[in-house]
């Protein structure tokens, strides 16, 4: 059973930078693509990027100049790092696995959702 | 950017009866990869249909997706007790995701 599990700071500063990471367990990170979701509270979810094991990535354009995710395989994790955040990046951020079958791409396990408040 | 538009907001319904959920998008979806997803409070989304009509494994035959091109629909056959719950399509397009805002089912 694949399992994903966010990590990392629940309040960050603003104009600092929201650094997350994502252990996967049951599954190899080094299939499929691995993406990055939040959801602001109370609101609807935003899809923030994605990346393959291999390294390539795909963001957002409305988040592209302040994202970054990598890959670690020799953890099985991936990490998301956001710069220059504001209130309005308060949110729950989930990890997600992508996987691209003939239907299209779409995100078949979660991890629970982590919520990182941005406040001084 | 393809924006989704779901209707209704909110729809109160009692269990057993049937639930239609409309998502249209501002433009064409590419070869339907349309998704629908459900949320719970407190939990993360999950996967119910995918490529507009294909079932997520492990998803009740109640489920069912159609549509194509601007307009899909979700529709629950009979509701039980654990399909209260907000819903959310999902489309991917040059490069893209993007998710509609979502249509709340709640217990009338």
């Amino acid at each position: 059973q694949v399992q994903l599990q966010e990590s990392g700071p629940g309040l960050v500063k603003p104009s600092e930078t929201l650094s997350l990471t994502c252990s996967v367990s049951g599954d190899s990170i080094g299939t499929y693509y691995w993406s990055w979701i939040r959801q602001p509270p109370g609101k609807g979810l935003e899809w923030i990027g994605h990346i393959y094991y291999s390294g390539s990535t795909n963001y957002n354009p409305s988040l592209k100049s302040r994202v970054t995710i990598l890959v670690d395989t020799s953890k099985n994790q991936f990490s998301l790092k956001l710069n220059s955040v504001t209130a309005a990046d308060t949110a729950v951020y989930f990890c997600a696995r992508m996987v691209v079958v003939v239907s299209g791409p779409l995100f078949d396990y979660w991890g629970q959702g982590t919520l990182v408040t941005v406040s001084s | 950017e393809i924006v989704l538009t779901q209707s209704p907001g909110t729809l109160s319904l009692s269990p057993g009866e049937r639930a239609t959920l409309s998502c249209r998008a501002s433009q064409s979806v590419s070869s339907n990869y349309l998704a629908w997803y459900q949320q719970k409070p407190g939990q993360a989304p999950r996967l119910l249909i995918y490529g507009a009509s294909s079932r997520a494994t492990g998803i009740p035959d109640r489920f069912s997706g159609s549509g194509s091109g601007t307009d899909f629909t979700l529709t629950i056959s009979g509701l039980e007790p654990e399909d209260f719950a907000v819903y959310y399509c999902q489309q991917y397009g040059s490069s893209r995701f993007t998710f509609g805002p979502g249509t709340k089912v709640d217990i009338k």
